[in-house]
């Protein structure tokens, strides 16, 4: 059966650290990767999404980035930290565009 | 592009009461839809899916939901809630064509005992 793993589950970061969360998924092959992150109240919002090795997309312009250097690895990052990164970081993935996406156990991030 | 609103933002229920959550989304063709359920400091669940076909779906933990074309509605059910239940419920849209899915806000249900 298929497993995603995200890690840290939890993180305290001062502003202008740098970010590096990693999600992995095991058990599939060529999957579309996903990170959104969610604020109190405001819903998922998409940040980047991948269909392949080395294809990132973003959605949103920000202070983030993202990578996938191998097909079950999927990199979310940032070089300074703003206070506005703070929130609720989640990766999925799902086979493919028509079928649902299969969420990680999110990572709390807290930035001071 | 397709979109979709969850009209609730907050529902109480007493335990054992029914329970229907609203979704409505917007969407030129047959989209797929789907309803998960987070509970706090948690990923996303997945409860059920409408793909194609049968428009009534059966997911976990007892919930069901109906496709309705001529609404744009996938209302979520319940017929007797349990405190378990308490959790914050997202209504999602996917197109054919497009990699993404659109999420609903989110509708957070409260169970009173």
């Amino acid at each position: 059966s298929q497993t995603i793993h995200q890690w840290p589950a939890t993180l305290v970061q001062p502003v202008g650290s740098p970010l590096s969360l990693e999600c992995t998924v095991e058990g599939t092959s060529n999957p579309n990767l996903y990170w959104y992150r969610q604020a109190a109240g405001r819903g998922l919002q998409l940040l980047f999404y991948s269909v392949g090795i080395g294809q990132i997309s973003s959605e949103v312009p920000q202070n983030l980035s993202a990578s996938r250097p191998q097909d079950r690895q999927f990199i979310l990052s940032s070089k300074k930290l703003l206070l506005s990164d703070s929130g609720f970081y989640l990766c999925a993935w799902s086979v493919n565009p028509n079928q649902p996406q299969h969420f990680g156990d999110g990572t709390r991030l807290s930035i001071l | 592009a397709q979109s979709v609103t969850q009209p609730d933002i907050h529902i109480t229920v007493s335990e054992g009461a029914s329970l229907e959550l609203r979704c409505n989304y917007s969407y030129g063709a047959t989209p797929y839809l789907f309803w998960y359920v987070q509970s706090p400091g948690q990923g996303l669940q997945l409860l059920l899916k409408y793909l194609s076909g049968d428009t009534l779906v059966q997911g976990i933990k007892g919930f069901e939901a109906e496709f309705k074309r001529s609404q744009s509605s996938f209302n979520l059910r319940k017929p007797s809630v349990h405190w378990s239940d308490a959790a914050e419920y997202f209504c999602a849209v996917g197109a054919g064509g497009s990699e993404k899915l659109v999420f609903g806000k989110g509708t957070k249900l409260t169970v009173n005992p």
